[in-house]
């Protein structure tokens, strides 16, 4: 079965602070693909990034860095230097092929990550 | 362009009512899903279509909820009769094709008294 597990339910920082979501996931699937979405408090649902499971290269956009580990089944999302407009539900999401079930896609998100970052 | 378009924005309603909530997709994008979001689940995808056609709808709840997809700009998902527990905010997402990244409706909240 495949599953996504954000441990962290909220996390509260001051601006400036560097803070690092978790996002660890199950599939037994070879190919597959991990995303993280923002949900600001106006409610929509942002895309931030896409990756492949054959792509273990680090990604950097901005602030923004995305660290995968296919060893750890892990594709943690790190913000440096916070800032309150950061501050929104982040959830990750794995999307896995399922071809018994005529090639239905399933993108399963995790629970989410509060984000609370303070002045 | 315009993203996904999702109506109404807020909905209540008395238990017992039929709700119908409406979605519009992207131009051109040949998925549609309906995802519910509550407190205690999280983001559930509840059914998806591919080219007007349902794929899997393993995850809508029971017998009360229906989708259907008349054609490809059009979408509607719908509860009747709506209960308490169906309160959430829910979501059209639409894709261009297999494994790209969602684009997601503005939600709609709807409360069930």
């Amino acid at each position: 079965a495949q599953k996504v597990t954000q441990a962290q339910t909220e996390i509260s920082v001051v601006e400036k602070e560097d803070v690092t979501l978790d996002c660890v996931y199950e599939t037994r699937d070879t190919t597959y693909y991990l995303f993280w979405y923002k949900q600001p408090p106006s409610g929509e649902l942002v895309f931030l990034i896409r990756r492949n499971s054959f792509d273990e290269q680090n990604e950097i956009s901005g602030r923004y860095s995305w660290n995968f580990q296919k060893s750890t089944s892990s594709f943690n999302f790190t913000i440096t230097a916070s800032q309150v407009v950061d501050s929104a539900v982040y959830f990750c999401a794995l999307s896995t092929f399922i071809p018994t079930q005529g090639g239905s896609e399933k993108l399963v998100f995790g629970k989410g990550t509060k984000l609370t970052v303070n002045p | 362009d315009a993203g996904v378009i999702q109506s109404p924005r807020h909905e209540v309603t008395e238990m017992g009512q039929e709700v119908t909530l409406r979605c519009k997709p992207i131009s051109g994008h040949d998925y549609l899903f309906w995802y519910r979001q509550t407190m205690m689940r999280g983001l559930e995808l509840l059914i998806y279509f591919n080219n007007n056609v349902p794929i899997d709808d393993s995850g809508m709840p029971e017998d009360r909820f229906s989708a259907k997809m008349p054609n490809a700009s059009f979408s509607t998902l719908k509860i009747q009769p709506s209960e308490p527990r169906d309160s959430a905010v829910y979501f059209c997402a639409s894709r261009p094709n297999k494994r790209e990244k969602l684009f997601f409706g503005s939600g709609t909240q709807l409360s069930v008294l």
